[in-house]
């Protein structure tokens, strides 16, 4: 049983540009969560996603971020228009309901 | 005040000793419990998940959730050098927005040979 997989694990995008981080989660998992991880900083909670739906997204900053978890494919995470200061790692974790949850490795994005 | 609180360290100890981490919550609504290794540049790594109060064991791992005075432990004996890493304590509750998973900040930890 593969591990949550997110690709690609390195994304480098110029200011303005748009970054599409995507995540496939663990077989028989139907919940997905995206944490960003500043360098130096802890992890910090992104959202929280269903199958079609979006559970929480409180973490989520009100512009340029979104999300999505399908009901066929992987999650993505999208950021449109980045800054200097979205450069981070973001990683996704998922579960089954009501268990522990998995991380993948991340995707360390770094605009320039 | 952080629903979570871990002291961040840095922690440093000579091979053999046990370590002892710790962290403290605020929402007693929180259920689950759980203990993540996070070495450099890498994800974080599931050590151990608990429900509710009492102790766990898993291998040189030992867990100790204490919910009347909101305090988790995670016990490491015996420590070895490939122990150094970030580990960090996670929380949640059992539905809806209740589910997301509430970090502490990680404590590093240094195992010396």
């Amino acid at each position: 049983n593969a591990g949550v997989m997110q690709n690609p694990r390195h994304l480098v995008r110029r200011r303005g540009q748009e970054a599409r981080l995507r995540c496939s989660p663990m077989k028989g998992h139907s919940h997905v969560y995206w944490y960003r991880q500043l360098p130096e900083e802890g992890l910090k909670f992104m959202v929280y996603l269903q199958k079609e739906n979006i559970i929480d997204e409180s973490g989520m900053p009100k512009e340029r971020f979104s999300a999505e978890f399908p009901k066929e494919g992987p999650s993505i995470l999208r950021i449109q228009q980045v800054v200097r200061g979205d450069s981070a790692a973001y990683f996704c974790a998922s579960s089954r309901k009501g268990a522990e949850a998995f991380f993948g490795q991340g995707t360390r994005l770094t605009v320039v | 005040q952080k629903e979570v609180e871990q002291d961040p360290g840095p922690l440093s100890v000579p091979e053999g000793a046990i370590v002892s981490l710790n962290c403290t919550y605020s929402n007693s609504a929180f259920q689950y419990f759980m203990w993540y290794r996070q070495y450099s540049r890498k994800g974080p790594e599931l050590l151990m998940y608990t429900y509710s109060s009492g102790n766990k064991e898993d291998g040189r791992f030992t867990t100790q959730v204490d919910k009347s005075s909101k305090y988790i432990s995670l016990f490491i004996r015996d420590s070895q050098p490939s122990d150094s890493a970030t580990y960090l304590c996670a929380t949640h509750g059992n539905a809806g927005n209740n589910r997301k998973l509430i970090w502490g900040l990680g404590t590093s930890l240094a195992v010396n040979p």
